[in-house]
């Protein structure tokens, strides 16, 4: 299985311009999060989603959007990228129950607004 | 609202020597605590997590972290510490409740074990 999955893995992105970060996961896992890593910060929770067709705020939800139409794929939107949204994302996914429903992460998407 | 604290932005240690990485907790009922760790470059890598009963819990590569309720505190453990043990560990917590699913992170704590 290849678990959790991020589209791209780095990217470059002028102020003002708009970009989708993919996530896509194999483990028919019915959570999903966005999360954003800042040195000193550790992670925070941009939005989630709970399954398909819903989406929640996190604690940084501002200037980004996300859309979870199919189950194993939760996509975060950037519409007008600032330099304040340099960071590393991370995609995770989690069952609600289960033996297993601790959160498995992607590798992470390095972006750059410059 | 819940949250997590790790109160310790760096620990260091000698190699053989015990770690010990902290993390308290707070969350409406019942907690699920789980503890990550990153390598460099890395994503978030799973270690152990607390869902009931026994206070101990063993994870990977030899870690251990104890539940405290009355401390609210989920400290991460090893007897013996690695070089290769250096990294970025965080501590979470989800609420076990059906009506908070979101997964907090505390804001990390880098261990380095010198040789």
């Amino acid at each position: 299985n290849a678990g959790v999955t991020q589209t791209p893995k780095f990217r470059v992105l002028k102020t003002g311009q708009s970009m989708t970060l993919l996530c896509a996961q194999d483990m028919n896992h019915e959570y999903m999060y966005w999360y954003r890593q800042d040195p000193g910060m550790g992670l925070r929770l941009i939005h989630y989603s709970v399954g398909e067709g819903t989406t929640a705020k996190g604690e940084v939800p501002d200037g980004y959007n996300v859309s979870r139409l199919k189950k194993q794929n939760f996509l975060l939107g950037l519409e007008s990228a600032a330099p304040s949204q340099t960071s590393v994302y991370f995609c995770a996914s989690s069952k609600y129950r289960g033996p297993i429903f601790e959160a498995f992460f992607g590798q992470g998407t390095r972006l750059t607004v410059v | 609202a819940q949250s997590v604290a790790q109160p310790e932005d760096q620990v260091n240690v000698a190699e053989g020597n015990p770690l010990t990485v902290k993390c308290t907790y707070s969350v409406s009922g019942n907690p699920y605590l789980f503890w990550y760790v990153q390598y460099p470059n890395r994503g978030l890598q799973f270690l152990l997590k607390y869902i009931t009963g026994d206070n101990l819990v063993k994870g990977s590569y030899g870690f251990e972290a104890e539940f405290n309720k009355s401390q609210t505190s989920f400290h991460l453990k090893k007897p013996s510490a690695l070089v290769s043990d250096s990294a970025l560990y965080f501590c979470a917590v989800r609420a076990s409740t059906s009506d908070d699913y979101k997964l907090s992170f505390g804001a990390g704590t880098t261990v380095t074990v010198r040789a």
